[in-house]
């Protein structure tokens, strides 16, 4: 248990369709990161959120959007879903700006999306 | 950019073997590196992290080791058990706080 918590666990959308993932981060981390893992590939990187601002951002379109609230939990939002966008969407949190030992980043469950 | 490269993309071996899966990155400008485990559509467990300083962590029978000057990772699993099956994917961070992740190594031990 690492103490991320991401719902839902499953979701089936179809093309064109919205989508919000929610994410809870670890009691204490204030950086939450998003990654995007379809099947048989490394999770990529979608964006980190830090002090509710978008702190870095991956090779995503502008339809991958997200918040972060004042509690730190977070929320990943997808717009005019497309068949690609399928796929295990992980959230990490972690400590802001420590990169050593202490910055594991510790991820959630994921969220399984299918977009038919 | 920043590419990480595992090798072997599956391995099958039988109990008891001792056995070591391979990571390699382009950017030797790291701060870290993560081994993390991946159960099949699961979300992932941390392992081990090397910071960049450091040559090698070890817990319990994983030991990961890091030359940075050359790109190069290896995860160590001793006495390899059943319960070891599963994905392991190399992650490394750099100057930005996102992990760079490999496709990863499917390992299934065979009782």
């Amino acid at each position: 248990e690492t103490g991320v918590t991401q719902s839902p666990t499953h979701l089936i959308k179809t093309r064109g369709q919205q989508v919000t993932l929610r994410c809870s981060s670890q009691s204490g981390h204030n950086t939450v990161s998003w990654y995007q893992q379809a099947l048989g590939q490394g999770p990529q990187f979608i964006f980190q959120y830090y002090r509710e601002e978008e702190n870095g951002r991956g090779n995503f379109p502008p339809r991958f959007s997200g918040l972060q609230f004042p509690n730190y939990s977070s929320e990943l939002n997808v717009n005019a879903l497309e068949l690609d966008d399928s796929a295990l969407y992980l959230c990490a949190s972690s400590s802001h700006g420590d990169r050593g030992a202490k910055n594991i980043q510790y991820f959630g469950a994921g969220t399984r999306l299918s977009v038919l | 950019k920043q590419e990480v490269t595992q090798i072997p993309a599956a391995l099958s071996v039988p109990e008891g073997e001792n056995l070591v899966l391979n990571c390699s990155f382009t950017d030797s400008a790291i701060y870290n590196l993560q081994w993390f485990r991946q159960d099949p559509g699961k979300g992932l467990t941390s392992l081990l992290l090397i910071q960049s300083s450091q040559r090698e962590q070890t817990s319990g029978r994983l030991n990961a080791s890091l030359d940075k000057s050359s790109g190069r990772s290896t995860l160590y699993i001793a006495a390899s058990q059943p319960g070891d099956s599963a994905t392991y994917l190399c992650a490394v961070q750099g100057g930005s706080e996102k992990l760079v992740f490999g496709k990863g190594t499917k390992l299934t031990v065979n009782p």
